[in-house]
């Protein structure tokens, strides 16, 4: 079964500085995907990046760029020049090629001016 | 193009009773997959329909069902609630297409059962 861990349950940063986000999964499959999504306080799940596990680059965003350690099984959100807008939680998630998506327990970040 | 679209918001049932959610998808989306997200438990997956039929289901009990219609809508039914079902239910869309699948999700209905 496939598992995913979110470390830190809260972090925060200053405004306009950088904050990165741990995920770590576990997984037997090779054709999977991963996802981060955020959730602000409306409690509408948004998706920040997605990277296919099958391509070696990073993916990136504008702000938002992942570091994806396959062998590792690690999947790092870095968010540069922080905004106050930037605060929610954050889950990292996990779906295997016509699967279900899996989440992690959640990073809640605040971002302070 | 309309988002996700979930009925109702919010709902207040009382313990024993039965409640129908509903969730409508991105137009042209054929998948629609069920959450439940509490503090307790964090987001577990229910279930997925993919053209009428389920396609995945989650370690849900059997109280928990869902279906959907030939416009690709959803419903999901909670019979004989208990306090524990109290908590947001998400629904996500996603396209299928080719290996495209990312998940939209809706709004949610808060559900608090008393």
């Amino acid at each position: 079964a496939q598992t995913v861990t979110q470390s830190q349950p809260e972090m925060s940063v200053q405004e306009a500085e950088t904050v990165t986000l741990s995920c770590t999964y576990d997984t037997s499959e090779s054709n999977y995907y991963l996802f981060w999504y955020k959730q602000p306080p409306s409690r509408q799940m948004i998706l920040v990046i997605r990277q296919e596990a099958y391509k070696q680059q990073n993916a990136t965003e504008n702000r938002f760029s992942v570091n994806f350690q396959k062998a590792a099984k690690s999947f790092s959100l870095k968010i540069s020049d922080s905004q106050l807008g930037d605060t929610a939680m954050y889950f990292c998630a996990f779906m295997k090629r016509g699967g279900k998506l899996i989440f992690g327990q959640g990073t809640e970040l605040s971002v302070k001016p | 193009k309309a988002g996700v679209t979930q009925t109702p918001r919010y709902l207040i049932k009382t313990r024993g009773q039965q409640v129908t959610l509903s969730c409508s998808p991105i137009s042209g989306h054929r998948s629609v997959s069920w959450y439940q997200q509490t503090p307790g438990q964090g987001l577990q997956f229910l279930f997925e329909y993919f053209s009428e039929t389920q396609r995945n289901k989650g370690n849900f009990p059997g109280r928990f069902s869902g279906r959907q219609f030939s416009n690709s809508r959803s419903e999901m039914n909670v019979s004989t609630l208990e306090l524990g079902d109290s908590a947001l239910y998400l629904c996500a869309s996603s396209l299928v297409v080719q290996g495209e699948n990312e998940q939209f999700f809706g709004p949610g209905t808060r559900l608090t059962v008393l």
